[in-house]
């Protein structure tokens, strides 16, 4: 069955540093999907990329499809406090896996 | 429109024993998840439904039964509680666009 992995596990930045977070998939995939889950929080939807290659920028965070549709990352720029909670990729071939996710904290 | 609703937000049960716990949508969407999030860990899907009186079952549907008789209504029930438990389990809803819209939560300890 589909797997969607996420790497790294935890992410520990300082703030106004960078970061990226990847998401690999073991099926090629319709689309992938980026939820935002603040601690005590529920998943919350980020952004979904559904064509090969496709980039797309939410302020801070730009979100890549790779070129097979089998991976995609999350990159964040100048890391804020408001940047703390876990990231989780979804991938969607007929149905929605979601990865286990990467934990983000920041020192301030 | 209040989204995705959940009740109880918190639960106490003792071994053995049996809740149900409700998730209510009012988008309108036809499908629905129950999903369990064990502390640090990600989501694992326990049963969905892909419209009122379909249900089928997700990755850890042992130990849980749901039903779905109103495009609305999604209650997941638990039979004989056991630690194992022990989770956050949110619903969540979804149109034609497959993003997911989540509930709140319900913080369930069994002990």
């Amino acid at each position: 069955g589909q797997q969607v992995m996420q790497i790294p596990q935890y992410q520990h930045v300082q703030e106004g540093e960078d970061f990226t977070t990847y998401c690999n998939s073991s099926t090629t995939l319709s689309n992938i999907q980026w939820y935002k889950q603040r601690p005590g929080g529920h998943p919350v939807f980020l952004i979904q990329l559904v064509k090969s290659g496709e980039v797309k920028k939410q302020k801070r965070l730009t979100f890549q499809f790779g070129e097979a549709k089998k991976n995609s990352s999350l990159h964040i720029t100048a890391t804020q406090t408001t940047d703390v909670g876990t990231y989780f990729c979804a991938g969607s071939d007929y149905k929605l896996s979601f990865g286990a996710g990467t934990t983000v904290t920041v020192r301030a | 429109n209040a989204g995705v609703t959940q009740t109880p937000k918190f639960r106490i049960l003792k071994i053995g024993q049996s809740m149900t716990l409700q998730c209510a949508q009012d988008m309108n969407h036809n499908y629905m998840y129950w999903y369990r999030q064990d502390p640090g860990m990600g989501l694992k899907l326990i049963y969905y439904s892909v419209g009122a009186g379909i249900t089928d079952k997700g990755e850890v549907p042992n130990g849980y039964n749901v039903s779905r008789s109103t495009t609305e209504d999604f209650p997941l029930r638990l039979e004989l509680a056991a630690p194992s438990q022990t989770s956050v389990y949110f619903c969540a809803s979804s149109g034609s666009t497959d993003t997911q819209y989540f509930g709140p939560g319900t913080r369930l300890t069994v002990l």
